[in-house]
């Protein structure tokens, strides 16, 4: 069975600062690993996804996530946050893009400002 | 752009009453999923159907919710008998066939429920 574990439900960082969302998986064969963001009264949206081949994965709006194998992880990061990106971000995991997509609980992000 | 609707966006209703949501999912996906969020929560898995085929259920999936997806179009999620633990969003999704996608699911803007 997989699982995601999204480390800090909240996160701030001042607008210009580095952001940085933790996520670790469990899965017993290779995952299919994405990141989602949700923004207030919408529904989600895949910001990027890692599916196989280059483990560092560039999405929309600049983020990008590193797949670490090693590590089981997958954090998301932008070097520089806009007040635009306050949002909740989840990562998920899936197999073989198979039909079920396990989610995280999800980080909430503050950009001050 | 056609994304997927869901409808009623939200319902307030008073326990032992039963509700019903419609997701319209994008045309050519022919895989439909249901998850339910609640505060602080992400997504769960509910259910899963593949055209009219409905391939999975979760252990959440109470008695008391069915769904369905009559002509591999539009999905009905109906909850009988509700009670104040189902105050949620229920969340919508598709996506494309398994051989021509990632994995990638396509979400709607939820229905939120209130039980009163």
């Amino acid at each position: 069975a997989q699982s995601v574990t999204q480390l800090g439900s909240h996160v701030s960082v001042s607008e210009g600062a580095l952001v940085l969302l933790r996520c670790n998986y469990s899965s017993s064969v290779p995952p299919y690993l994405f990141w989602y963001v949700q923004y207030p009264n919408q529904g989600l949206q895949l910001l990027l996804k890692y599916t196989t081949g280059a483990t560092l994965v560039k999405g929309i709006n600049g983020f990008e996530a590193e797949f670490k194998k090693s590590e089981t992880s997958f954090h998301l990061t932008k070097p520089s946050a806009h007040m635009s990106d306050a949002a909740e971000y989840f990562c998920a995991v899936s197999v073989n893009g198979g039909f079920k997509t396990i989610f995280g609980a999800g980080t909430r992000l503050f950009v001050k400002a | 752009d056609t994304g997927v609707s869901q409808n009623p966006r939200h319902k307030i209703t008073k326990r032992g009453q039963n509700v019903t949501f419609r997701c319209d999912p994008i045309s050519e996906h022919n895989r439909l999923y249901w998850y339910r969020q609640t505060l602080g929560q992400g997504p769960e898995f509910l259910t899963y159907f593949q055209n009219e085929a409905q391939l999975e259920k979760s252990r959440l999936l109470s008695d008391r919710f069915s769904a369905e997806r009559p002509k591999g179009s539009f999905s009905t999620l109906e909850i009988q008998r509700t009670e104040q633990g189902d105050s949620a969003m229920y969340l919508c999704a598709s996506s494309l066939p398994r051989t021509k996608t990632d994995g990638e699911l396509f979400f709607g803007e939820g229905s939120r429920l209130t039980v009163l």
